[in-house]
Parts: structure tokens; sequence; C-alpha cells
């Protein structure tokens, strides 16, 4: 089925450790995201690229780096894990370009804590 | 700068009952509304948009939604709640090419 797909879907790590999660999209869409999501704050940018060869910081980005590798994927990359990481990260992707916004497409989630 | 405001984190209706999820905008410029629905454990799904075609929006599972611009609302209502209706409810803005906004959530529950 077309969408975004998230690996892994559950990971546990120590404090200082350090992981990329994977995102990659079968639309293709231009922009992809970042988001962190906690009880009772919603859901927080960490990271966006608007389209492939840029990225941009969004609300939350200190702590963690991305990569666009190519149009379809997104990467981002935990350098140094700590506890105020333990959350649940999602990648989303749009269209870009003339014609109906459509919102965003989720991926199912990637359940991350740190210990 | 634009944001979104969601009145009532847990909202909680009877089996039947109308369901009602409340949700102010605020946006410099003609906005983009959007309802997303995320069940337990998993992403977020799209459940309604307003791209300005029309006033009152109707999405997937009998949802709908109004846009009323003097109001700066954006309300979902269902006329009869249903148990597989309990998730949690995400309003957002957007305005043309921009990145969305969420809210923070209204969770709802369904009472037997």
């Amino acid at each position: 089925n077309a969408g975004v797909t998230q690996t892994p879907k559950f990971q546990v790590l120590k404090t200082g450790q350090s992981m990329t999660l994977q995102c990659a999209q079968d639309m293709n869409h231009n922009s992809m995201y970042w988001y962190r999501q906690d009880p009772g704050m919603g859901l927080r940018l960490i990271y966006y690229s608007a389209s492939e060869g840029t990225t941009d910081k969004g609300e939350v980005p200190n702590g963690y780096n991305v990569s666009r590798l190519n149009k379809r994927e997104f990467s981002l990359r935990l350098e140094s894990a700590a506890p105020s990481q333990t959350s649940v990260y999602f990648c989303a992707s749009s269209e870009l370009g003339g014609g109906q916004y459509n919102g965003y497409t989720f991926g199912s989630g990637t359940r991350l804590t740190v210990v | 700068a634009q944001s979104v405001t969601q009145l009532g984190s847990h909202v909680s209706v009877s089996e039947g009952a109308l369901v009602l999820l409340r949700c102010n905008y605020s946006s410099s410029v003609p906005p983009y509304l959007f309802w997303y629905v995320q069940y337990p454990n998993q992403g977020l799904q799209l459940l309604l948009k307003y791209t300005s075609a029309a006033t009152l929006v109707k999405g997937i599972n009998g949802f709908e939604a109004e846009f009323k611009k003097s109001e700066t609302s954006f309300h979902l209502t269902k006329p009869s709640a249903h148990m597989s209706d309990a998730a949690e409810y995400f309003c957002a803005v957007s305005s043309h090419y921009q990145k969305v906004t969420f809210g923070t959530g209204t969770k709802l529950q369904v009472i037997p």
C-alpha cells in the first residue's frame, strides 16, 4: 500500500547512545517532516525538508540531525540520546505544487524510550 | 503567525449522542484547516479539510466541520457517536504552501 513507512517501530536506548530513525514515502511527495508527540503537547515539528536537497529546523531541533537522502527518504538521527528525547516520533510527507492542498500523510510512528 | 486552540483535552459522550469538538484558529492569511484522527498506537489520519471551496466540509466516518470566519472557528461534529469513534482528534491550520501547525489534541471517550 502507498504511504509513509517508518522503521523501527519500537526502540530502547541507553543515555548517550546514537540511532537513526528511517522514513520512506512512495507517493512522490516533495516535502517531508519529522514530528515528536508528547502527552498534552500535541505534535511538535523537529525538522522538515521542503524539497529534495533542502532541510530546515522546526520548533524543537536541538539534539537531532536529519538527512534527506533522496526524494523518497528522510532520516532523523539522535547523536547522543537523552531521557528528554523519550517520545513517539512521526514522519510525514506532503505534495507541494499547484492545486488543492491535501495535508500530510503520516507514518505509524516510532516509540523511543531512552533510559 | 498561525496557531490553533482546541478547547477541552478530554471529551466524553454517550454512544448515540452528538459529538462536538471545538477548534479556534489564528491566521494572518486565508487558512487551510484540517482535522486529523489518531487511533491508539497509530499515526494520524486525515479526517477532513477546508480549502475555501465550501464552508461546510464533510469527511470520513460521518464527521463534518463548518468554517466560520467571523468566529475563527472550525468545530468538528458528528450527529451520533459510535464506540469506534473513540480516539484523539487534532485540529490543524496551514496557509498556502506553509507548514501545518497542530493543536494539542482532544481525546474523545464514548460511553456505552
